[in-house]
């Protein structure tokens, strides 16, 4: 089945640097890459999600890159603030007929002013 | 706008005790739904996932069952709770898989379950 690693499990960063955080995964014909970004005592929220036949998508700070023949994907945080913080987690779609997702298992993101 | 909803919010139970957690999807039908378990240490488990009423697919061998009465009603209930059924409880829900794939996972707020 499909396995997802994520690195790195914490990451601290100054205010306005740059965060990536990078995930692989093991089976080649998965074809959606979401990421989540999850606040204390909260649900995960969906921030940003790439498939297959992109390679990278932007969304203002936020951006995803994905190497199909690597298999590895990276979500990218530009000018990193406070409210940044929190767990964010990759996931890749198994291939199965109900479109379950493989998490990774999370990186606590701390911004420091 | 689809929202999801659940409750409660935070749960203390004793062992051996009846669980129902219950979870609800508004403005769209047929989704398909999902229970996850995060212990601490952040990881999902998937733990039951549904595309239809009154079907269950179960992902890992555990205590806990779930049940989809409801289209945009998913349930999971325990007849008696252990001590290692403790953790935070997510449902979510997506839009059936598509020609394209797999789609996204929305997530409701949770559960926090304490078993003492």
């Amino acid at each position: 089945g499909e396995n997802v690693e994520q690195h790195p499990s914490t990451l601290s960063v100054q205010e306005g640097d740059s965060a990536v955080i990078k995930c692989t995964y093991s089976d080649s014909a998965s074809n959606y890459f979401p990421w989540y970004k999850q606040e204390l005592g909260k649900g995960p929220q969906l921030i940003i999600d790439i498939r297959s036949n992109v390679g990278e998508k932007k969304d203002q700070r936020i951006a995803v890159t994905l190497n199909k023949t690597a298999k590895h994907f990276s979500l990218h945080i530009t000018e990193t603030q406070p409210e940044d913080s929190a767990v964010y987690f990759c996931a890749a779609s198994l291939t199965d007929s109900w479109g379950k997702l493989q998490f990774g298992a999370g990186t606590q993101v701390v911004v420091t002013p | 706008s689809q929202t999801i909803h659940q409750w409660p919010a935070t749960l203390v139970q004793p062992v051996g005790s009846p669980l129902s957690l219950e979870c609800t999807v508004e403005g769209t039908s047929n989704p398909n739904l999902y229970w996850y378990r995060q212990a601490a240490g952040r990881g999902l488990q998937l733990l039951f996932y549904s595309v239809g009423i009154g079907q269950i697919s179960s992902e890992v061998p555990q205590n806990l069952s779930a049940s989809r009465p409801q289209d945009r009603q998913f349930i999971l209930s325990s007849k008696k709770l252990l001590l290692s059924d403790s953790g935070f409880y997510l449902c979510a829900w997506s839009w059936d898989r598509g020609p394209g794939g797999a789609q996204p996972q929305h997530f409701g707020d949770g559960t926090r379950l304490s078993i003492l």
